[in-house]
């Protein structure tokens, strides 16, 4: 079956250091792969998305690639500011009629 | 920009109670979904509908659970008679029509947290 685990938070990071979220999947055929992020109050919102394999999905300084051989599509961003801190959840479709999603990681950067 | 929305933000009900939480989705869609996730766990899926029926369901969406698209705005989840176990957050999200771009899109509303009692 179809599947996502995501690295356990919460995080804490100070302002410009490095982000690491993890994630990783199980799935049957070729799924799409997604991060989504969640603000305070918010919804999820798309961050970024890959649909196939060596796909590098980036948006707003954020980067992660959909790599098949390891089944990971691990979440990076180079210096993170404040207005980061948000809880942010990988998932996987493929269909385009479900997704399934990992717990979500809590990040909170300080200044 | 269009946006899902969701009320109410928090429901308290007591056990045995009916609840039914409001989704509206964006305007042009066509293709609405329900979410929820339990505290400290996964967003799991619950169903999907599209031209008026569910066209899929997971095995949470049982027949305490329904759907409906009352008007031509409002997309709503009841659960008939709620357990402790229904409390989570509650996410309705809606989809466009599915093109190649559009493929796999899902917006999602800001969540109805659920408390039961």
């Amino acid at each position: 079956g179809n599947s996502v685990t995501q690295m356990e938070g919460p995080v804490t990071l100070s302002e410009e250091a490095f982000l690491t979220i993890n994630c990783t999947y199980t799935a049957t055929g070729y799924p799409s792969l997604f991060w989504y992020v969640q603000y305070p109050g918010e919804g999820l919102q798309l961050l970024l998305k890959a649909t196939k394999a060596d796909d590098k999905g980036s948006n707003k300084g954020f980067e992660a690639t959909y790599r098949k051989e390891t089944t990971s599509f691990h979440l990076e961003k180079g210096s993170v500011q404040v207005s980061d801190s948000a809880v942010y959840f990988c998932a996987l479709s493929d269909s385009g009629n479900q997704f399934y999603f990992g717990t979500g990681t809590s990040l909170t950067v300080i200044p | 920009e269009p946006e899902v929305t969701q009320t109410p933000s928090h429901q308290v009900t007591q056990m045995g109670q009916e609840v039914i939480l409001r989704c509206v989705p964006i305007s042009n869609h066509l293709y609405f979904y329900w979410y929820r996730q339990i505290l400290g766990q996964k967003v799991e899926f619950l169903v999907s509908f599209y031209n008026n029926e569910i066209s899929e369901k997971s095995e949470i969406f049982d027949d305490q659970f329904s759907v409906e698209r009352p008007d031509g705005s409002n997309f709503t989840l009841k659960i008939r008679s709620t357990k402790l176990e229904d409390s989570a957050m509650y996410f309705c999200a809606s989809s466009p029509y599915l093109t190649e771009s559009t493929y796999n899109e899902q917006f999602f509303g800001p969540g109805t947290r659920l408390t039961v009692l």
